[in-house]
């Protein structure tokens, strides 16, 4: 059974930092890992989608990468600033559904 | 392109109650899924539709119950409210699935039932 665990489960980083979020997986055999972002009482924005062929994707000051050998992918965020503040949150698909991590809720203060 | 919407946002109910919940996918996409959110149990799925057809259904009691229209806009109706139900609702939707795809989810719809 896929299990999705996050550490750590929050931060909390004064602006500019550099910062790591993690998500380990027990099951390697996965089509792709998806990173999102969920701001308080909101919806999910996808961040980045990982294929299991690749080992990193890039989208601004967003890197994820992707070990599947390991059970693990970071999302890596540069410069942080106060408008990343928010819940993040990783998930890998198993057949029709995503089985999602629990979350590393970040804050950036000024 | 137009993202996926969830209608209504916000919704009170009383408990005993019925609900229905709509997605709209974004255009082109066939396959629809529901999770419910709450700060206890986190995302978990409800059901996932494809061409009009229930391919997955999580572990939910049959008072949980969804269906999927010819142009994949979805549904999805709780009866007989109980307080635990009370939770956010999120669609998500993606061309086909199967675990391939990128998924997209709506805005949500915030249930409280009293």
């Amino acid at each position: 059974k896929q299990e999705v665990t996050q550490i750590p489960a929050a931060l909390s980083v004064p602006e500019g930092e550099n910062l790591v979020l993690n998500c380990s997986f027990t099951d390697s055999a996965i089509y792709n890992l998806q990173w999102f972002r969920q701001d308080p009482g909101k919806g999910l924005t996808s961040l980045l989608l990982i294929q299991s062929s690749q080992r990193e994707q890039t989208s601004g000051r967003l890197n994820a990468s992707l070990d599947k050998s390991s059970g693990r992918s970071t999302l890596y965020i540069a410069a942080s600033q106060p408008g990343d503040s928010a819940t993040y949150l990783c998930a890998v698909p198993n057949t029709d559904k995503l089985i999602f991590g629990t979350g590393t809720r970040l804050q950036v203060f000024p | 392109k137009a993202g996926v919407t969830q209608t209504p946002r916000y919704l009170i109910k009383t408990r005993g109650q019925q609900v229905t919940l709509s997605c709209s996918p974004i255009s082109g996409h066939r396959s629809v899924s529901w999770y419910q959110q709450t700060p206890g149990q986190g995302l978990q799925f409800l059901f996932e539709y494809f061409s009009e057809t229930q391919r997955n259904k999580g572990n939910f009691p049959g008072r949980f119950s969804g269906r999927q229209f010819s142009n994949s806009r979805s549904e999805m109706n709780v009866s007989t409210l109980e307080l635990g139900d009370s939770a956010l609702y999120l669609c998500a939707s993606s061309l086909e699935n199967r675990g391939h795809d990128e998924q997209y989810f709506g805005p949500g719809t915030r249930l409280t039932v009293t």
